[in-house]
């Protein structure tokens, strides 16, 4: 088993609507949690990032952390063309020597359609 | 302007002819970190450094080796490159926290074929 895993879709959603993107990570040790947003040929930049369980806002976008299940996802809501890139999903471990080690999800394809 | 800068950008070299990647970052940040990113694999973490002289493997630190002797600079060597490492290679650095690394800013990455 993986230890970040992203649907790799691609997802395709309409302009205006509601696109969800989800990340399941193993360790049960993994304390922060990050999205990123990659646009083709680009490096990847920081969306949002979550620590505790719940819901966290940022403008359109909306994290959602439940520890208990091991997932988080990304909600992005009022989608719009210029959101289509690749989302990255980071878990981060902390704790022993494993402080810093960051883990990646492969990566979900987004495409908003107008 | 806060950023992290690689060189080079673009790299053509052939099998055992070693190299090194420069990353360096003006942000003062503790923590840095390289990845290589692979179609279908995503961002793989190769070692990390949570401040000088201190460094640690990621999850693919075969073949690499890397030194923090500044805080600024964060060099990536391959001591004798293989086909197997070419790959888009990124840096990153952040402010280290409690929990881990903050956000990462990213370098704009280097392209490496090795033939």
């Amino acid at each position: 088993q993986k230890e970040v895993e992203q649907n790799s879709g691609p997802l395709s959603v309409p302009e205006g609507a509601i696109a969800s993107l989800n990340c399941t990570y193993s360790d049960r040790g993994s304390q922060s949690f990050f999205w990123y947003r990659q646009y083709s040929g680009k490096s990847p930049e920081l969306i949002m990032f979550i620590y505790s369980n719940g819901d966290k806002e940022d403008g359109r976008f909306t994290a959602q952390l439940n520890k208990a299940s091991q997932y988080v996802s990304l909600l992005i809501r009022d989608s719009q063309p210029s959101d289509s890139a690749t989302y990255l999903c980071a878990v981060n471990i902390v704790g022993g020597t494993s402080y810093g080690k960051l883990t990646f999800g492969q990566g979900t394809i987004l495409t908003v359609h107008p | 302007e806060a950023q992290v800068t690689q060189n080079p950008r673009y790299l053509i070299t052939v099998t055992g002819k070693k190299l090194t990647v420069t990353c360096s970052q003006n942000m003062n940040h503790e923590y840095m970190s390289w990845y290589r990113q692979d179609p279908g694999l995503g961002l793989r973490q190769i070692y990390y450094s949570m401040n000088v002289e201190v460094t640690d493997k990621g999850d693919v630190p075969e073949g690499y080796k890397v030194s923090r002797k500044e805080k600024r600079n964060f060099p990536l060597i391959l001591e004798s490159p293989s086909p197997n490492q070419t790959s888009l290679y990124f840096c990153a650095s952040s402010a280290r926290g409690l929990r881990g690394p903050y956000e990462q800013y990213f370098g704009p990455g280097t392209r490496l074929t090795v033939t």
